[in-house]
């Protein structure tokens, strides 16, 4: 099966700094989800990012499909954006709703 | 629209014991997929349905079984509970082979 990796583990941020978190997996994909989870467990739904670049407010994400490799940018963060970051992406890359997801990043931010 | 709901969102069981968990999806999804949550082993998928049909199963013991309902709400079952099922269990709904929406989870804990 795909696999899915993370980076960095852990971040820690002063609040209105900017961060990039890197999702790298190991074959071709037809879509890929962000993901944070909130403190009380719930995964929110950041982006849908197949491929290309995307933008909401302050995150935006870009995915290379033929590099295999999706970033999201936060900026000017802020102490709501504290909590734990996924990436996830079909399993075998395909036709299926079955999710691998990285093992996160775990982001502070500080006041 | 009303998004994906859990229930119950807490539960204690003690060992031995079966747990049935509740996952109602957006309306007009067919698809359902649960996910169980630990610290050790991150977010594992368990098992999908479709149009009442398990579709995808993950590597969990037979002592997980689920199923769908006409009208796309799904349950879960955990029988003989184990101390290592205290989870987090997450389910999400898709139309398809789509974006996944999760739900809030619940949090079993196996005394």
């Amino acid at each position: 099966g795909i696999q899915v990796e993370q980076s960095p583990p852990d971040l820690i941020l002063q609040e209105g700094a900017n961060s990039t978190l890197r999702c790298n997996f190991s074959d071709s994909v037809n879509n890929l989800q962000w993901f944070h989870q909130n403190p009380w467990g719930q995964l929110i739904n950041l982006f849908y990012i197949p491929s290309g670049t995307k933008q909401n407010g302050r995150l935006s994400a870009t995915t290379v499909a033929t590099e295999r490799y999706s970033l999201l940018y936060i900026s000017s963060s802020q102490t709501t954006d504290s909590g734990v970051y996924f990436c996830a992406v079909p399993n075998y890359g395909g036709a299926t709703n079955k999710l691998i997801f990285g093992t996160g990043t775990l982001l502070a931010v500080q006041p | 629209k009303a998004g994906v709901t859990q229930t119950p969102r807490y539960l204690i069981k003690t060992r031995g014991q079966q747990v049935t968990l509740s996952c109602s999806p957006i309306s007009g999804h067919r698809s359902v997929s649960w996910y169980q949550q630990t610290p050790g082993q991150g977010l594992q998928f368990l098992f999908e349905y479709f149009s009442e049909t398990q579709r995808n199963k993950g590597n969990f013991p037979g002592r997980f079984s689920g199923r769908q309902f006409s009208n796309s709400r799904s349950e879960m079952n955990v029988s003989t509970l184990e101390l290592g099922d205290s989870a987090l269990y997450l389910c999400a709904s898709s139309p398809s082979y789509n974006e996944q929406f999760f739900g809030p989870g619940t949090r079993l804990t196996v005394l």
